[in-house]
């Protein structure tokens, strides 16, 4: 079957560094999505792998290895904002959209 | 308006109620989506909509019923909804590829967070 394993929750201190990490196993892939999501609020777009890889945007990363299907998002700098749940999405080969269960971020001063 | 709309933001309703959602995408995307969002569990994808055509039905019950006019509202009717029913409902929009489908990332709107008593 089709599945996505996220940590549930992880606690970090402002201004440090968190590495959000994702295990993804489909039918078939086309990318990586990452989503921020903020209490009561709609989840919106981080970013996109669908190469191995880093990409940078900002102060957050996004890292993809096809062959360990695994993917991590990395948040430097951390400010109180950035608590929120973060949602790991796989695409399949149908371009299907296999959703984490996401990752809820407490940041503390 | 801007982005993805959705009315209303809050429902309660009874079991034998029937009420519809709204959805409207201001952003010229060829496809549209209901999810599911419970506490603690990943997104359920209840319906997709490509160029105003459904092209997936992932085991709704029939108390949910969608309804796409044109490319840029979609409304999902409920009726006899039962207490596992209440959750956030999630509509987003993509724009897709000549196959019409998700090849992009998804635009959310707030949602409408529906309690069934």
């Amino acid at each position: 079957g089709q599945n996505i394993d996220q940590p549930t929750e992880m606690t970090a201190t402002e201004g440090a560094i968190v590495q959000i990490n994702c295990t993804y196993q489909t039918s078939g892939f086309n990318g990586l999505f990452w989503y921020q999501q903020h209490a009561g609020e709609a989840p919106t777009f981080l970013s996109y792998n669908v190469l191995d890889g880093l990409e940078e945007k900002g102060r957050f990363s996004s890292f993809l290895s096809r062959s360990k299907g695994y993917s991590y998002l990395l948040l430097k700098e951390l400010q109180m904002k950035d608590s929120a749940s973060y949602l790991c999405a796989a695409s399949d080969s149908n371009y299907q959209l296999i959703w984490g269960a996401g990752t809820k971020l407490i940041i503390k001063p | 308006e801007t982005g993805v709309t959705q009315t209303p933001r809050h429902l309660v309703m009874g079991m034998t109620n029937k009420k519809s959602l709204k959805c409207e995408q201001h952003l010229g995307h060829n496809a549209m989506y209901w999810y599911k969002q419970s506490a603690k569990k990943p997104l359920e994808l209840m319906f997709v909509y490509s160029l105003e055509e459904r092209v997936e039905n992932n085991s709704v019950p029939s108390r949910f019923s969608p309804e796409c006019p044109n490319s840029s509202h979609l409304f999902l009717h409920l009726h006899t909804l039962q207490p596992e029913d209440s959750a956030l409902y999630l509509c987003a929009s993509s724009q897709g590829g000549s196959g019409g489908y998700a090849y992009n990332e998804q635009f959310f709107g707030p949602g409408t967070r529906l309690t069934v008593l």
